[in-house]
């Protein structure tokens, strides 16, 4: 089943510039992620949030959590052409629950 | 290194030919899991273990088969292969109660 729905489905930036990706979710959560995939290659964690906390930072990368609206965004600041990949944010719901994927956010960034 | 290994990372093969698709990590991880990825629906997950012997069904199981003999390998086999099987498959493994998952490079299967 999936979990994670992100908006916008593709979006296209200048170098420079800031990207922001949304992902809403359906049910309870136990920590949401996000991923980023270069393609057709494997996916690589970037930061995990966890239900109790409501913003994390890492390097470039800023992701909140809003478990009132079941949703998340992922901000990535001051972006270059190597962000240029797909992002994706999973969720899990605690337990030995599996980790379920959004479809992702296709993001270009044009030097 | 820390990694997770498939292998093969690209394979053609005829409808009804057995093949099993070989996954193994070295991070002493408890939990694996494969996936399939086709455009426009995302990462859709097959199956996936807690445990050495301990699997369950994903999303799409239907074609496939696991098992969990080690820790370190989690094998996905397609008894009999059709083409609706054509797809993009990761297998990926994290520590128990962490859910970080590590992915590994992809096999991209062609069914013919």
């Amino acid at each position: 089943s999936q979990q994670g729905e992100e908006d916008p489905q593709a979006l296209s930036i200048q170098e420079g510039e800031n990207a922001t990706m949304n992902c809403s979710y359906k049910t309870s959560i136990n920590n949401l992620q996000w991923y980023r995939q270069n393609s057709g290659r494997g996916l690589v964690h970037l930061i995990l949030i966890r239900s109790n906390e409501r913003e994390k930072h890492s390097g470039r990368l800023r992701v909140t959590l809003d478990t009132s609206k079941k949703s998340s965004s992922l901000l990535i600041t001051a972006s270059r052409a190597a962000d240029t990949a797909s992002y994706f944010c999973a969720t899990d719901e605690g337990g030995n629950t599996p980790l379920v994927f959004g479809k992702g956010t296709r993001l270009s960034v044009i030097a | 290194e820390a990694q997770v290994t498939q292998n093969p990372r690209y394979l053609i093969t005829v409808t009804g030919k057995k093949l099993t698709v070989t996954c193994s990590q070295n991070m002493n991880h408890e939990y694996m899991s494969w996936y399939r990825q086709d455009p426009g629906l995302g990462l859709r997950q097959i199956y996936y273990s807690m445990n050495v012997e301990v699997t369950d069904k994903g999303d799409v199981p239907e074609g496939y088969k696991v098992s969990r003999k080690e820790k370190r390998n989690f094998p996905l086999i397609l008894e009999s292969p059709s083409p609706n099987q054509t797809s993009l498959y990761f297998c990926a493994s994290s520590l128990a109660g962490v859910k970080g998952y590590t992915f590994g490079s992809g096999t991209r299967l062609t069914v013919v």
